[in-house]
């Protein structure tokens, strides 16, 4: 999982509470992603980051929010959990190899919205 | 402009046969098609990825064929195996980073034994 772990690896929440997930990579890697996976959608990106507090919104961001105040750590933050937010999340990190800039995914997250 | 359209949805072949799953796209920009492959419970591992300068690459028993005029791109496996058993999504982007991956919608496949 090229050095990424995510946590929790599964959560069940209420509707309206709170929800943080944590990503958190060992190698330094300066661009980090959120994902969201759903049966029918593939995968799509919310938020990603490239570098330290420098972050920027992706293509289903509404709803989420990101902190990336550590290399090595980028946070994926729903400030009111929706049903709709029920889905797998993937962090993801860039890691350029054999000249292309490639992406590499960490385990999930599964996350319930009840 | 930003969709990839794969196909089909589910694939199930016997061992030892050539599985095919198609992809295209829309936006001329993207020069970086990846494949991924994702067990039940896992996340997406990099299969084989391929640039617009070739039109063919073989990694093992994986090859990526890649129709640049027709904006099409597909994976053969080949010799299959029931461990190739596995979800296996395309995706497509301008290969710089801080780019998304526009990904397919995944092709389930099953390899009978």
């Amino acid at each position: 999982d090229a050095g990424i772990t995510q946590s929790p690896r599964h959560k069940v929440t209420e509707t309206g509470t709170p929800v943080t997930l944590r990503c958190h990579q060992t190698e330094n890697h300066r661009y980090m992603y959120w994902y969201r996976q759903d049966p029918g959608h593939g995968l799509r990106l919310i938020h990603y980051s490239y570098g330290v507090k420098d972050t920027d919104k992706g293509e289903v961001s509404d709803g989420y929010s990101v902190s990336r105040s550590k290399t090595e750590d980028f946070l994926l933050t729903l400030e009111s959990a929706t049903s709709s937010q029920t889905s797998v999340y993937f962090c993801a990190i860039s890691a350029k190899t054999s000249g292309s800039d490639e992406q590499f995914f960490g385990p999930g997250t599964r996350l319930t919205v009840l | 402009q930003q969709q990839v359209k794969q196909s089909p949805q589910s694939l199930i072949v016997q061992k030892g046969g050539i599985p095919i799953i198609n992809c295209a796209y829309e936006n001329t920009a993207f020069d970086y098609f990846p494949w991924y492959q994702q067990f039940p419970g896992k996340g997406p591992a990099l299969l084989i990825a391929i640039r617009p300068d070739v039109s063919e690459k073989k990694e093992g028993r994986f090859t990526i064929s890649f129709n640049k005029s027709a904006k099409q791109f597909s994976l053969h496996i080949m010799d299959s195996q029931p461990g190739d058993s596995a979800t296996y999504f395309c995706a497509a982007s301008r290969n710089q980073a801080g780019t998304a991956l526009i990904f397919g919608k995944g092709t389930t496949l099953s390899v009978s034994s």
